[in-house]
């Protein structure tokens, strides 16, 4: 089945830095890629959609310069945490989209990336 | 009204036991039906997908989904320790998703 990755699985950083989370899908070209964010033991909320090479989408309440995506390829999205501060710790999802009857229109999500701020 | 309506339990049953996870939605536009399943620390990892109404069953799963009721479901046959996770389910229509807020199962052996 359709595989994406998402790296790094577990990234500590200092208050003030940047962290950057990659998002790759393996075996189709996704149109489409969804970054959540998820607090324990809750559900997943979604931040933003991001379209291959077009702006991201972001929900109500998510700022965008907080958190910075990128999707310059079909294959590739990325998300950065800029001047990240202890309460933007959580564990960070992304998700890719395939369209069409190969992929059955379905997303496929990544491992999870969990993020602590010192 | 939530688009998506699930129970988050938590479910504890007996090794063995015959697990029923079910969610509600209430638009009728909904086509794909699926079932995820999330360990601890982990990202959903996709268990079962259905097209419109019907049945599908994958060894010891089986995915129902009544569109007339607006109601789909998941069994669990002989349910096993590793199935404790969380399980979501989510249904969309074209690329609008919508998640249940899942819910927590304990199989105890």
């Amino acid at each position: 089945g359709a595989v994406v990755s998402q790296h790094p699985s577990w990234v500590i950083c200092k208050s003030g830095t940047s962290v950057k989370i990659e998002c790759r899908s393996l075996d189709f070209q996704a149109t489409t890629m969804f970054w959540y964010r998820q607090f324990p033991k809750q559900s997943l909320m979604l931040m933003a959609t991001s379209n291959e090479g077009s702006k991201a989408t972001y929900e109500q309440g998510v700022e965008k310069d907080k958190f910075l995506i990128n999707h310059a390829s079909l294959t590739l999205s990325t998300l950065t945490v800029t001047s990240a501060h202890p309460e933007d710790s959580s564990f960070y999802i992304c998700s890719a989209f395939f369209r069409g009857a190969l992929a059955k229109n379905i997303q496929y999500f990544g491992a999870g990336t969990r993020l602590s701020v010192l | 009204q939530k688009e998506v309506e699930q129970d988050p339990g938590p479910l504890s049953v007996p090794e063995g036991a015959i697990v029923s996870l079910n969610c509600t939605y209430s638009n009728s536009a909904f086509q794909y039906f699926m079932w995820y399943r999330q360990y601890s620390r982990k990202g959903p990892e996709l268990l079962m997908y259905t097209y419109s109404s019907g049945n599908k069953e994958d060894g010891r799963f089986t995915a129902q989904v009544d569109k007339s009721s607006k109601y789909i479901s998941l069994f669990i046959r002989d349910s096993q320790p590793s199935d404790s996770a969380t399980y979501l389910c989510a249904m969309s229509s074209g690329n609008q998703f919508y998640f249940g807020t899942g819910t927590s199962l304990t199989v105890i052996p």
